[in-house]
């Protein structure tokens, strides 16, 4: 079974470009989650996916941050404008369902100069 | 009050010792628990899963689960020197937020 796949791997922009980061889940995974990573701490939601429509974005910085996951498989986050504070691993993960355990991405690397 | 509390780090154990990682939580209708764990510039991978109170066993790991007291706690028994990882608790609570992690546990195991 194939895992979760994201790319790109790595992107270093400069502030205040764009950026958007791609995601496949697992097949079948009806919950589609972005986290975001700070070195040194725990990852944080930014938003939920259940099929193809948003669970929780309470997190989710709206000014400058969208998402979307159309027909319920594929995600794509996206920053626009980046800020420096945005560097980080954007994680990608999936599971069956809302209550299940998550199966995470190799994640994306971003550094903002 | 923050929504997931771990042990602050790093632990140090020595090889063969039993590594003790402790988590508590905040939302008291949180229905499912999981441990995690993350090897430096590498993403998080799932160790165990618990519902119920109690011990739940998986080879050199033991997840327990305190309800009444909202605690969860991992313990690896004959800690290995591949085990030096961050461990993540993450719960699915009930209300608020859906999945929440812990800060980390920075866990080293010294041959």
């Amino acid at each position: 079974e194939a895992g979760v796949a994201q790319s790109p791997r790595y992107k270093i922009i400069e502030k205040r470009q764009s950026v958007a980061f791609w995601c496949n889940p697992i097949s079948g995974h009806a919950t589609l989650y972005w986290y975001q990573q700070i070195l040194g701490q725990g990852p944080k939601l930014l938003i939920q996916f259940q099929n193809n429509g948003v669970v929780d974005d309470s997190q989710l910085p709206k000014d400058r941050f969208s998402a979307e996951r159309l027909k319920g498989v594929d995600s794509t986050l996206k920053i626009q404008p980046a800020k420096l504070e945005d560097s980080a691993v954007y994680l990608c993960a999936s599971s069956l369902n809302r209550w299940g355990e998550q199966f995470f991405g190799p994640g994306t690397r971003l550094t903002v100069l | 009050q923050k929504e997931v509390e771990q042990n602050s780090g790093p632990l140090s154990v020595p090889e063969g010792a039993i590594a003790s990682l402790n988590c508590t939580y905040s939302d008291r209708g949180s229905q499912s628990f999981f441990w995690y764990r993350q090897y430096s510039g590498k993403s998080p991978e799932l160790i165990m899963f618990i519902y119920s109170n109690g011990d739940k066993e998986d080879g050199r790991f033991t997840a327990q689960l305190n309800k009444a007291s909202q605690y969860v706690s991992l313990l690896i028994r004959d800690s290995q020197p591949s085990d030096s990882a961050t461990y993540l608790c993450a719960v699915n609570q009930l209300y608020g937020q859906n999945f929440v992690f812990g800060p980390g546990t920075r866990l080293s195991v010294l041959p």
